[in-house]
């Protein structure tokens, strides 16, 4: 299947820091990617969508100005969490589809979990 | 809005028997229904895929099957094994294109040896 790439898998910061991840696709070019987030115990939810080429197009409640997102090249979206608070604590996983795929499948990183001081 | 509901949120269960996680959405107007599995800490392993048309995937000792117009799916597992030990997560996509998918809060499951 196709593979995604997603680093750093764990990162702990100081409060007031910015913190950046990135999400690649190995195997494919990925013209759309999703940034995940998932507290302890509950489930996935979406945060933005990542175009390349374009801004970002964020889900209601998400602050862009916090969570930036760049999407410059076909393989590689990043997403950094800007003047990190303990609240941000959280796992953040992006996905990819495979372009032109019927059956719109998604595949997932490995995720990263933010532990901010 | 779609919500989507997993039951049970853990279940613990010896190694060789068989099981069934259920999955149910609010809203039937859906494009597809996607299982995952989610290791501690780790990232989503997609396992099946049921389109809205269809009433059922097989995947080795996995079934999914979907009833779209009850808005329910049931994930079973034949024979389980230590290692089907993970949380199993259910997403559905409303439309074609649609770009969000509303997961699951997931099923914990623990398969002692």
């Amino acid at each position: 299947g196709a593979v995604v790439s997603q680093h750093p898998s764990r990162v702990i910061c100081k409060s007031g820091t910015s913190v950046k991840i990135e999400c690649r696709s190995l195997d494919f070019q990925a013209t759309t990617m999703f940034w995940y987030r998932q507290f302890p115990k509950q489930s996935l939810m979406l945060m933005a969508t990542s175009n390349e080429g374009s801004k970002a197009t964020y889900e209601q409640g998400v602050e862009k100005d916090k969570f930036l997102i760049n999407h410059a090249s076909l393989t590689l979206s990043t997403l950094t969490v800007t003047s990190a608070h303990p609240e941000d604590s959280s796992f953040y996983i992006c996905s990819c589809e495979i372009p032109g795929a019927t059956n719109e499948k998604l595949f997932f990183g490995s995720g990263t979990q933010l532990s901010v001081l | 809005k779609q919500e989507v509901t997993q039951i049970p949120a853990a279940l613990s269960v010896p190694e060789g028997e068989n099981l069934v996680l259920n999955c149910s959405f609010t809203d039937s107007a859906i494009y597809n229904l996607q299982w995952f599995r989610q290791d501690p800490g780790k990232g989503l392993t997609s396992l099946l895929l049921i389109q809205s048309s269809q009433r059922e995937q097989t995947s080795g000792r996995l079934n999914a099957s979907l009833d779209k117009s009850s808005g329910r799916s049931t994930l079973y597992i034949a024979a389980s094994q230590p290692g089907d030990s993970a949380t199993y997560l259910c997403a559905v996509r409303r439309v074609q294109g649609a770009q969000k998918l509303v997961f699951g809060q997931g099923t914990r499951l623990t398969i002692n040896p």
